[in-house]
């Protein structure tokens, strides 16, 4: 089974740049999260979809990021424009219902210069 | 909102000794407590978790426990080996979904 893919892994853009993530979670998991990791610091949380639906979006930093998972299968979140603080690693996980284990991707990493 | 905090940031120990790391959180309503850990270039992984109405849980070398009066939950490895060495991450949430996040912790276990 196919765990959870993210792309791109790497990603470099200018300040005022726009940056699109993808993430495919693993199939039959309604439930998908985005977090992000700045360097040195925690694991944020960023939004929470349960399929197409964003059950909780309290992490958003603001209006730059843009989420969406049409369809209830694959999710994007995109920065628009990208600012110096938006750098870190972007991490997309999924889950079946239910408190448990979140299944992971192995990030994007954002650098905007 | 939730504060999580996770204690050292790093930890260097020689191979077969024991790791033990800890934190703490400030939401009372916290009712489930998983470790991550992330090896260099991967994915965190769910190595093990707790939920609020359990003191301890044990799974081979690897154990937790949690002390909800304190507010506050430790991993403990024993006998560790090199490929123990990893970035260790604590959470909490009291909604399942939302994860609050420490820090981290980086483990070396040196031969």
């Amino acid at each position: 089974e196919a765990g959870v893919t993210q792309f791109p892994s790497h990603s470099v853009i200018e300040k005022g740049q726009t940056v699109t993530l993808r993430c495919d979670p693993i199939s039959g998991h309604d439930n998908l999260y985005w977090y992000r990791r700045v360097m040195g610091k925690e694991i944020k949380f960023l939004l929470h979809f349960v399929k197409e639906s964003k059950q909780d979006e309290s992490g958003m930093p603001n209006n730059r990021f843009l989420a969406e998972r049409t369809g209830g299968t694959y999710s994007t979140l995109k920065v628009q424009p990208a600012e110096l603080e938006d750098s870190g690693v972007y991490f997309c996980a999924s889950s079946q219902s239910g408190v448990g284990e979140l299944f992971f991707g192995e990030g994007s990493r954002l650098t905007v210069l | 909102g939730e504060n999580v905090e996770q204690h050292p940031s790093t930890l260097s120990v020689q191979e077969g000794d024991s790791a033990v790391i800890k934190c703490t959180y400030s939401d009372s309503a916290s009712n489930y407590f998983p470790w991550y850990k992330q090896e260099l270039g991967k994915r965190p992984q769910l190595i093990i978790d707790i939920r609020s109405n359990v003191g301890e849980k044990k799974d081979q070398r690897i154990a937790v426990t949690l002390n909800k009066t304190a507010k506050h939950f430790s991993l403990h490895i024993t006998e560790t080996q090199p490929e123990d060495s990893a970035v260790y991450f604590c959470a909490s949430t009291n909604s399942g979904y939302a994860l609050n996040f420490g820090k981290g912790t980086s483990l070396l276990v040196t031969p």
